[in-house]
């Protein structure tokens, strides 16, 4: 089945060191979009891709970097991560059709960080 | 940019009953709205989506409204049972070939039997 992968679903960081998650996708869609989301909020969007054209949410912290090289694939790095960092990272897909209305996003089962 | 508010941010209902969760956004332009539902510890799930030249639309027991002119939009659903019981989350979006999707804060629904 066509799908949103993320790997893994459980991470546990130390303060301080680096880590990265990842996403793939079969839906073979041209967007990509990393979420944070923390207990009884809303998602948060941190970044999101049009293909490899990358666009940075302005209040998306220096900490968090992305990737993405190629249309399957999509990481997101947290460079030093803190306490505050702690929470479910959730990938989603959409087709992106130029020209065309809004499309539905598909979400990933999510990374839940903990940080130590 | 776009604001969604949504509420109530909490809800309980007995098993049978219908609930009703209401959004409105800021953004004359947004013309996509998508309802998501959210266990406890999984993905959001697309539930039911409207856009811009709809101005209802149902399946099964949940249904969705739009009011352009009021920049609210409704999730309905009936006859609710304990599995419906989750964070439900409304979101608005503007096409532009692809679009970022802005949340409503949530509401949790519980559904008691």
């Amino acid at each position: 089945d066509a799908m949103v992968i993320q790997n893994p679903r459980y991470q546990v960081t130390q303060f301080g060191k680096p880590v990265t998650l990842s996403c793939s996708q079969t839906l073979n869609h041209n967007v990509m979009y990393w979420y944070q989301q923390k207990s009884s909020q809303a998602p948060k969007l941190l970044f999101h891709y049009y293909d490899k054209d990358f666009n940075n949410e302005a209040d998306t912290p220096d900490n968090f970097q992305s990737r993405r090289p190629n249309t399957s694939f999509c990481f997101l790095d947290i460079r030093s991560p803190g306490l505050g960092d702690a929470a479910m990272y959730l990938c989603a897909t959409s087709r992106g059709i130029s020209g065309g209305a809004s499309e539905t996003q598909y979400f990933g089962p999510g990374t839940r960080l903990l940080v130590l | 940019g776009e604001n969604v508010e949504q509420h109530p941010s909490t809800l309980s209902v007995q098993e049978g009953d219908s609930a009703v969760i209401k959004c409105t956004y800021s953004d004359s332009a947004s013309n996509y709205f998508p309802w998501y539902k959210q266990e406890l510890g999984k993905r959001p799930q697309l539930i039911i989506d409207i856009r811009s030249n709809v101005g209802e639309k149902k399946d099964q027991r949940i249904a969705v409204t739009l009011n352009k002119t009021a920049k609210h939009f409704s999730l309905h659903i009936t006859e609710t049972q304990p599995e419906d019981s989750a964070v439900y989350f409304c979101a608005a979006s503007k096409g532009s070939g692809y679009s970022t999707l802005t949340f409503g804060k949530g509401t949790m629904l519980l559904v008691s039997p």
